[in-house]
């Protein structure tokens, strides 16, 4: 069976200060995997996608940047936090015919 | 582009009591269309999915939702809700492929025992 974690499960942060949210995939090779973000109370904006390592394609500009250093794994980050980069960070797994398959998420504050 | 738009977004019923979940899209080609279940400070949790064949789809824990091209909607239902179906529910749209999903703001179902 497939599992997906995400790390840490909750950061309060500084605004201008730098940010690493990361996600590990087992049991599913070479996964196409997803980054997204959810203000609190709302919906789903997809920020990235990559189909495989060293490939990321950009959804949405937010100021962050995303990598895929390992065949299972898929970085989230910045150099300077914004006040606006606060919300839920969900990291998601692609199944068959389009599938979502998400991670417990990140809980970002930026103050 | 595509656009999801889940016109409700809070609804409330009792125990017992049946719910439609109402959800509309925007796209002109194929779509694959979902619906994920979201508790409170959790992760989404995939419900069911329609792409093609009968457009009345079953999903999990007594879900079923109904695809309808001519109004453009693919609407989540299930007759006797339970007090544990309390969440906020999302639809989401994708073209073929796996690179673009859209969702909608959320239906936030409260079900009072």
């Amino acid at each position: 069976a497939q599992t997906i974690h995400q790390w840490p499960v909750a950061e309060i942060k500084a605004v201008g200060s730098p940010l690493s949210l990361g996600c590990t995939i087992k049991g599913k090779s070479s996964p196409n995997l997803y980054w997204y973000w959810q203000a609190t109370g709302g919906t789903l904006q997809q920020l990235f996608y990559s189909i495989t390592v060293g490939q990321v394609e950009s959804v949405v500009q937010l100021n962050l940047s995303a990598s895929r250093p390992k065949d299972d794994q898929f970085i989230l980050s910045t150099e300077k936090l914004l006040l606006s980069h606060s919300g839920f960070y969900l990291c998601a797994w692609g199944g068959v015919q389009d599938t979502q398959y998400f991670g417990p998420g990140t809980r970002l504050l930026v103050l | 582009t595509q656009t999801v738009s889940q016109s409700d977004a809070h609804v409330t019923v009792f125990e017992g009591d049946s719910v439609e979940l109402r959800c509309n899209y925007s796209y002109g080609g194929s779509i694959y269309l979902s619906w994920y279940i979201q508790h409170h400070g959790r992760g989404l949790q995939f419900l069911l999915k329609y792409y093609s064949g009968n457009p009345v789809v079953q999903g999990v824990n007594g879900f079923e939702a109904e695809f309808s091209k001519s109004d453009s909607s693919f609407h989540l239902r299930k007759a006797s809700v339970h007090w544990s179906d309390s969440a906020v529910y999302f639809c989401a749209a994708s073209s073929t492929g796996y690179q673009n999903f859209y969702f909608g703001k959320g239906t936030s179902l409260t079900v009072i025992p």
